[in-house]
Parts: structure tokens; C-alpha cells; sequence
């Protein structure tokens, strides 16, 4: 199994600040034939269920609102929040559906 | 709009099994797979298998394998989900989420309890 760990565990930032939350993956999660990389990353609030953010590592779900970019390749990845708003308050997930589909343990963004 | 909606909450005694099924609207059934993940208190999101609702493929996790069966009914857009030999452990909340590549709409959840 890909077994993907996420840095930090949880982090506070302040209104307005840029939140970084990294993602790194045990195999490369790159499929070569197509040059995508099968990463995504998913917004948690309390009692509802994951939130598509962004897929192939950088494309923004439609919806999604410009502050929330994703970068990277192969093994490592990075979910940026460009400046924080209090309804991103969450837990951020990275997940990949190379094979199968296994998550991070999740980074818990708080309000400093 | 796409729409995925499960059934209920469930209590089950350790030794039984569950059957979740999440119901679809507002897209083609069989353009896309579906996947079961669960979510247990304070653990991360487990994927458990998917099934290619077109053509009824199936793929487990191996941790679930043999205890997992995921089927579909293409005439009421629905599939399901049943687990069997349910231990405390199995305590959760689980989803269903369609599929292309990522994972883009998901149930609501359902609870599943296991206790005796």
C-alpha cells in the first residue's frame, strides 16, 4: 500500500496569513503515460463528509476558491491557503488514487 | 444536482454484518466507479474497495478482502456496501464517493455501531 504522511499534524495561522500543509507519499504517485500525478486534497469540517479541494496535485475543483493552491510531483506535495479565512477552519487531507485510494492522517488548521 | 444519499444509522452485534447502500441521482450511474471509505473515531479515512458501476468490476482493499462485498443495481442507481464478521474495531462512519479519478461527490455518511 502507498502510505502517504502529512506535515504538521496541526497548525494555527492568523487571519489573512498563508497556511502551507505537506504531503509526502511512501511511492511516487506520478503516472508516467499521462504525466498526471494522482494526488488530491480534501477540506473536513465537523459532521460532513470530505470536501473535494484539488486533484491531479493542482487543479482547483470547480468552486474552489482561489486561495487554496496545490504544487508538487512524484512523492512530494504542498497545499497552500494563500491567506486563511475563518471558514477554513477544517482538517485538510491529501489522498491518492494511484492504486486504490489511501489518505494522510490529516492536518488540523486552526485560527491563531 | 449529483446526489449521493446512504441509508441510516445501524447497531450491530460483533459476529453480524451490515448492509449501507447510498442511492444516486443527477448524473449516469454507469459512467463512473464508486468507492467506500470509513472514517473510525480519531483514525484517518480507509479506503475500503470501489466497484466500476458500469460494468460491475470489483477491487478490495486487502485489508478488507474477504470480509467486504460491494455490488451495484444499475435499475435503481443505488449500490451497496456489506460487511460481514463485524468486530468492535468496525465502528465508523461510512461513505460512499463517485469517481473518475478523485473522489468528487460524497454521502452524507452513514454510522455504523458495533456493539454487543
Amino acid at each position: 500500500d502507498i502510505v502517504m504522511t502529512q506535515s504538521p499534524d496541526s497548525l494555527a495561522v492568523s487571519l489573512g496569513e498563508r497556511a502551507t500543509i505537506n504531503c509526502k507519499s511512501s511511492q511516487s504517485v506520478l503516472y508516467i503515460s499521462n504525466n498526471q500525478n494522482y494526488l488530491a486534497w480534501y477540506q473536513q469540517k465537523p459532521g460532513q463528509p470530505p470536501k473535494l479541494l484539488i486533484y491531479w496535485a493542482s487543479t482547483r475543483e470547480s468552486g474552489v476558491p482561489d486561495r487554496f493552491s496545490g504544487s508538487g510531483s512524484g512523492t512530494d506535495f504542498t497545499l497552500t491557503i494563500s491567506s486563511l479565512q475563518a471558514e477554513d477552519v477544517a482538517v485538510y487531507y491529501c489522498q491518492q488514487f494511484y492504486d486504490g485510494l489511501t489518505f494522510g492522517q490529516g492536518t488540523k488548521v486552526e485560527i491563531k | 444536482q449529483v446526489q449521493l444519499v446512504q441509508s441510516g444509522a445501524e447497531v450491530k452485534k460483533p459476529g453480524a454484518s451490515v448492509k449501507v447502500s447510498c442511492k444516486t441521482s443527477g448524473y449516469i450511474f454507469t459512467s463512473y466507479v464508486m468507492h467506500w471509505v470509513r472514517q473510525a473515531p480519531g483514525q484517518r479515512l480507509e479506503w475500503m474497495g470501489w466497484i466500476n458501476a458500469g460494468n460491475g468490476n470489483t477491487k478490495y482493499s486487502q485489508k478488507f478482502q474477504g470480509r467486504v462485498t460491494i455490488t451495484r443495481d444499475t435499475s435503481a442507481s443505488t449500490v451497496y456496501m456489506e460487511l460481514s464478521s463485524l468486530r468492535s474495531e468496525d465502528t465508523a462512519v461510512y461513505y460512499c464517493a463517485r469517481a473518475v479519478g478523485a473522489p468528487d461527490s460524497w454521502g452524507q455518511g452513514t454510522q455504523v455501531t458495533v456493539s454487543s
